[in-house]
């Protein structure tokens, strides 16, 4: 089966400092990979996704940025951050090859905090 | 507007229905998607229908799709306190590979 995996649950930084979260998803290959951030607890707003190795889509321009390592890594980066940064990160995968159908799994969150 | 709209707030008592509602702007997507998020968990797909269905139903939960009004709803019957979190209504983005997410409603089940 399949697991995806987001780390650290929980981070709090201080503004300006760099910024790091990893997702892996397991058991499955080429997977679709997204993050997402959701302030203030409600809505959704995709930052990045990712249909391949090295090839990263920006939705918003904003002080982070994504990289896709290996096929299955998704890392979020910074390298100051700001206040605005904070919230809940979730990462998310979809299959390929489903046509029009799109179900995403998600991972279970990093709260960043900036302080 | 947003392109995906929700209220923000629903409050039922336990063992009652409950109805969540969802309109969108955009109607080229092929199907539309119920999102459930646990408080400080990720989101888990609680169901989905499929563009040219006008109903679906799975155990307590029901689907009605209306395609000319651009309208989504999401009924849970026998409201139980476990259902409480936020509940996302979302469409596929077409050609892309996204989804368009709702602004979320947050659903809270009264003992």
């Amino acid at each position: 089966s399949q697991t995806i995996h987001q780390w650290p649950a929980t981070l709090v930084q201080p503004v300006g400092s760099p910024l790091s979260l990893e997702c892996t998803v397991e058991g499955t290959s080429n997977p679709n990979l997204y993050w997402y951030r959701q302030a203030a607890g409600r809505g959704l707003q995709l930052l990045f996704y990712s249909v391949g190795i090295g090839q990263i889509s920006s939705e918003v321009p904003q002080n982070l940025s994504a990289s896709r390592p290996q096929d299955r890594q998704f890392i979020l980066s910074s390298k100051k951050l700001l206040l605005s940064d904070s919230g809940f990160y979730l990462c998310a995968w979809s299959n390929r090859g489903q046509g029009l159908y799109n179900e995403q799994f998600f991972g279970p969150g990093t709260r960043l905090t900036v302080l | 507007g947003e392109d995906v709209e929700q209220s923000l707030f629903l409050s039922v008592r336990e063992g009652d229905s409950s109805v969540i509602n969802c309109t969108y702007t955009d109607s080229s997507s092929t199907y539309l998607y119920w999102y459930k998020q646990e408080p400080g968990a990720g989101l888990q797909l609680l169901t989905y229908i499929f563009s040219n269905m006008d109903m679906k139903q799975d155990q307590r939960l029901t689907v009605l799709l209306n395609k000319k009004d651009k309208h989504l709803s999401l009924r849970i019957a026998d409201t139980q306190t476990g259902d409480s979190a936020i509940y996302f209504c979302a469409r596929g983005g077409g050609a892309t590979n996204k989804l368009i997410f709702g602004t979320g409603t947050l659903l809270a089940v009264q003992p």
